[in-house]
C-alpha cells in the first residue's frame, strides 16, 4: 500500500516568507510525528497528533512553527516569518498507534531553504 | 533528558567486512530501542528493534542486543554488501516520540 507521502520535496524562500509543509500519513494511522534534521545533526522532535487528542507540541522551536491535523488524516506544519536556521530536511511519520512499540514510518522529507 | 550518542562516521569498509556502529543511550526509565537506516535519496526506515533488556533485533544479517548494564545498543553484521552503503540512526522511544543519534554514514566499497 502507499505509504506517507510529503510535499512539496523540496523548497527554497526566502527569509521573512511563510511556508507550509504538507504530509499524507498511511489510511488507518492515528498517530502522526513531525521531525526537523538540519545538516550534521539528528533528528529532533517536533510535534506528534494521536487521534483527536491535544497534541504534543513540545519540541516545536519557538511560536513561529505550528501544526495542524485534520482528523486522522492529512498535516500541515507552518513555518512562519522564515529564518536561515530554519534550513533543514522536515520528515513526517505516521504509527498504528502512540506507544512505544508501534513502528513509525517515515516519509521522504521536504527539503526546506531559507535564502 | 534522554539522548542517544553514536560513533561520528563515515564509516569506510571493504565488502566482507565485519561491521559496528556504537550506540549509546541515556534515558529516564526503560526505553525501547531501534536501529533506523536512511539509504541514498530514501526514506528513513526501521531496521530493527528491541523492547526490553538482554532483547537482540535482528533484520537483513544485522543484529543489536539491548544491554541495560553498559547503556548500549550496538549494530553490527558479519559481511557487509555494497548495497548496505547507507546513513544509519540509532534511537530510543520512552513514550511515543523518538529520540535519534545523529546517524553514521556507511560506505562499502567493493
Amino acid at each position: 500500500g502507499a505509504g506517507v507521502s510529503q510535499s512539496p520535496s523540496n523548497k527554497v524562500t526566502e527569509k521573512g516568507k511563510d511556508v507550509e509543509l504538507r504530509c499524507d500519513p498511511i489510511s488507518g494511522h492515528t498517530a502522526l510525528y513531525w521531525y526537523r534534521q538540519r545538516l550534521g545533526q539528528g533528528l529532533e522532535f517536533l510535534i506528534y497528533f494521536q487521534g483527536n487528542s491535544a497534541p504534543d507540541k513540545s519540541g516545536l522551536p519557538s511560536d513561529r512553527f505550528s501544526a495542524e491535523r485534520t482528523g486522522e488524516s492529512v498535516s500541515t506544519l507552518t513555518i512562519q516569518r522564515t529564518q536561515q536556521e530554519d534550513s533543514a530536511v522536515y520528515l513526517c511519520a505516521s504509527s498504528l498507534a502512540q506507544g512505544t512499540y508501534n513502528e513509525q514510518f517515515f516519509g521522504p522529507g521536504t527539503r526546506l531553504t531559507v535564502l | 533528558g534522554n539522548s542517544v550518542t553514536q560513533m561520528e562516521g563515515p564509516v569506510t569498509l571493504s565488502e566482507e567486512a565485519f561491521l559496528t556502529i556504537n550506540c549509546t543511550y541515556t534515558a529516564t526509565g526503560y526505553p525501547s530501542l531501534f536501529w533506523y537506516v536512511q539509504y541514498p535519496g530514501e526514506g528513513l526506515q526501521l531496521l530493527l528493534k528491541a523492547t526490553k533488556a538482554d532483547d537482540k533485533g535482528s533484520n537483513k544479517g544485522f543484529e543489536a542486543t539491548y544491554r541495560k548494564e553498559t547503556t548500549s545498543f550496538h549494530l553490527e553484521k558479519g559481511s557487509v554488501q555494497v548495497s548496505d552503503s547507507a546513513v544509519y540512526f540509532c534511537a530510543l522511544s520512552e513514550d511515543s516520540t523518538l529520540t535519534f543519534g545523529k546517524g553514521t554514514m556507511l560506505l562499502v566499497s567493493p
